[in-house]
C-alpha cells in the first residue's frame, strides 16, 4: 500500500498569504489528523476529520482550517499568514480514527513565511 | 490537559551501547502511550504503543518500552544502539475518554549515536 503523501513538499509565502496543503491517507483509512511541527512548540495537534466532519480541534486561531472530501483526501487552509506559522505541517492517517489507533504519518510539508 | 515530559532533549550515546529515553505523563486521565521516531527529514514512524495487559511492550527495531501506572512513566529502552537509530524520539499520548485520534505529544528527545 503506498503511504501518506503530502503536497508540496516546501512552499515559501509572503505575510498575508494564504496557503492550501494537501493530504492523500493511505487507502482504506477514514480518519485524517493534521499536526504542526515547530522547534520552539514542538509538535501540536491542529485537527482531525472523520468521515468529512471535523471531530476534534486543537487549540489553534480560525485562521487555520480544513477539509475532508468524501474519498478521505484532506485539506488544511491558513489565511492570513503570519511568520510564526512557518513549520513542517504533518498529515496521519488512520483506519478507524479510534484512540488506540496507529497513525500513519506522511513526510509533511515545510511551510515557510517570509 | 494532558501533558507529556520528556525529561531528556538530547542524549549522546556510543554505538552498541544501550539507551534510555525516559517520558512522563499527567496522570488525571486514562490514556493510551505511544512512542514515535523522527528520521531527519522524515515523518514520524510509530516504534510501539501500550493499549492494555502486560507493561513491557516490545517494538520494532529492537526498542521496547516498560508502562508503570503509579509513576505514570513510559520509559523507551535499546540494549544496543546502531548508527541508524540517530533520530529524535517523540512519547504521546491519547485520552481514552476523548473521541478520535488525537495525540499529545512530548517535547521529543534528539538521539546522537557515536562511533
Amino acid at each position: 500500500k503506498a503511504g501518506v503523501t503530502q503536497t508540496p513538499r516546501y512552499l515559501i509565502k509572503t505575510r498575508g498569504q494564504q496557503v492550501t496543503l494537501s493530504c492523500s491517507p493511505i487507502s482504506g483509512h477514514r480518519s485524517v489528523s493534521w499536526y504542526q511541527q515547530t522547534p520552539g512548540q514542538g509538535l501540536q495537534f491542529l485537527f482531525e476529520y472523520f468521515s468529512e466532519t471535523q471531530r476534534n480541534k486543537g487549540n489553534f486561531p480560525g485562521r487555520f482550517s480544513g477539509r475532508q472530501f468524501s474519498n478521505s483526501r484532506s485539506e488544511m487552509n491558513v489565511s492570513t499568514l503570519e511568520l510564526g506559522d512557518s513549520a513542517l505541517y504533518l498529515c496521519a492517517s488512520s483506519f478507524g480514527g479510534g484512540q488506540s489507533d496507529t497513525q500513519y504519518f506522511g513526510p509533511g510539508t515545510r511551510l515557510t513565511v517570509l | 490537559a494532558q501533558s507529556v515530559t520528556q525529561l531528556d532533549s538530547q542524549v549522546p550515546v556510543f554505538e552498541e551501547a544501550p539507551v534510555e529515553l525516559r517520558c512522563n505523563y499527567s496522570s488525571s486521565v486514562s490514556v493510551y502511550l505511544f512512542w514515535y521516531v523522527q528520521y531527519p527529514n522524515q515523518g514520524l514512524q510509530l516504534l510501539l504503543k501500550y493499549l492494555s495487559g502486560s507493561t513491557l511492550v516490545k517494538g520494532i527495531n529492537g526498542f521496547e518500552a516498560e508502562f508503570n501506572k503509579s509513576q505514570t512513566s513510559f520509559h523507551l529502552r535499546k540494549p544496543s544502539v546502531h548508527i541508524s537509530d540517530t533520530a529524535e524520539y517523540f512519547c504521546a499520548v491519547s485520552d481514552k475518554r476523548t473521541a478520535g485520534n488525537k495525540l499529545t505529544f512530548g517535547g521529543g528527545t534528539r538521539v546522537l549515536v557515536k562511533p
